[in-house]
């Protein structure tokens, strides 16, 4: 079965710098989330997308932006990066809100590393 | 608020011990409630939900869990433990309507032959 796909797995960066971490859900699911799991941290909810539409939004830094696109990817935009920022980044989708059906599927996870 | 606790930050079973990981939340509402798991480095793997009905929930890998409203927890079991189990496992609240999920802090299973 398809899975969520996460590009790249592992990305470095310097201070400063932008990135850009893609999520493509599985298919037909219209909602999408991003998670932030800092070393030996629990995953923490940053935002999500229903329909491309901004649905809930956690502790995600003003630094950070995402969007949702015509066909459900979704991209989680990061500028003037912190160390802070290095830790691996989930996406997580699933198909609807609030329905029986209501479960997230998590992808493998993009690990990004700040220098 | 909703929130999730998971008052052992790590426990050491031996290896064919039956296994507890406890999770207590606080959410107003009825809860959607999962257990996943996380091995070193990788991505969370879903054990098992609970949205409604039967409070005894089976997941994969042999492992249960029971909802108690009562008691708000939502404890994993596992009669035998093997040693490939060894991971992290958190245990997460899901809020009706779908928009996130809160997860506790996470409890590291250790295993010991």
């Amino acid at each position: 079965a398809a899975g969520v796909i996460q590009s790249p797995r592992h990305l470095i960066k310097e201070k400063r710098e932008t990135a850009t971490l893609k999520c493509y859900p599985i298919p037909r699911h219209d909602t999408v989330y991003w998670y932030q799991q800092g070393p030996g941290q629990d995953p923490q909810f940053l935002i999500s997308f229903y329909e491309k539409m901004q649905s809930d939004k956690g502790s995600i830094p003003d630094r950070f932006s995402a969007q949702q696109f015509s066909d459900y990817h979704s991209e989680l935009n990061m500028s003037s990066l912190e160390l802070g920022d290095s830790a691996l980044y989930f996406c997580a989708s699933s198909l609807g809100l609030g329905t029986p059906n209501y479960e997230q599927y998590f992808g493998p996870g993009t690990r990004l590393t700040v220098t | 608020a909703q929130s999730v606790t998971q008052p052992d930050i790590h426990i050491t079973v031996s290896e064919g011990a039956s296994l507890e990981l406890r999770c207590n939340y606080s959410y107003g509402a009825t809860p959607y409630l999962f257990w996943y798991v996380q091995s070193p480095g990788q991505g969370l793997q879903l054990l098992l939900k609970y949205f409604s009905g039967d409070t005894l929930v089976q997941g994969i890998k042999g492992f249960e869990a029971e909802f108690k409203r009562s008691q708000s927890s939502f404890n994993l079991r596992k009669p035998s433990v093997h040693w490939s189990d060894a991971a992290e496992y958190f245990c997460a609240v899901g809020a009706t309507g779908g928009f996130k999920t809160i997860f506790g802090a996470g409890t590291r299973l250790f295993v010991k032959a």
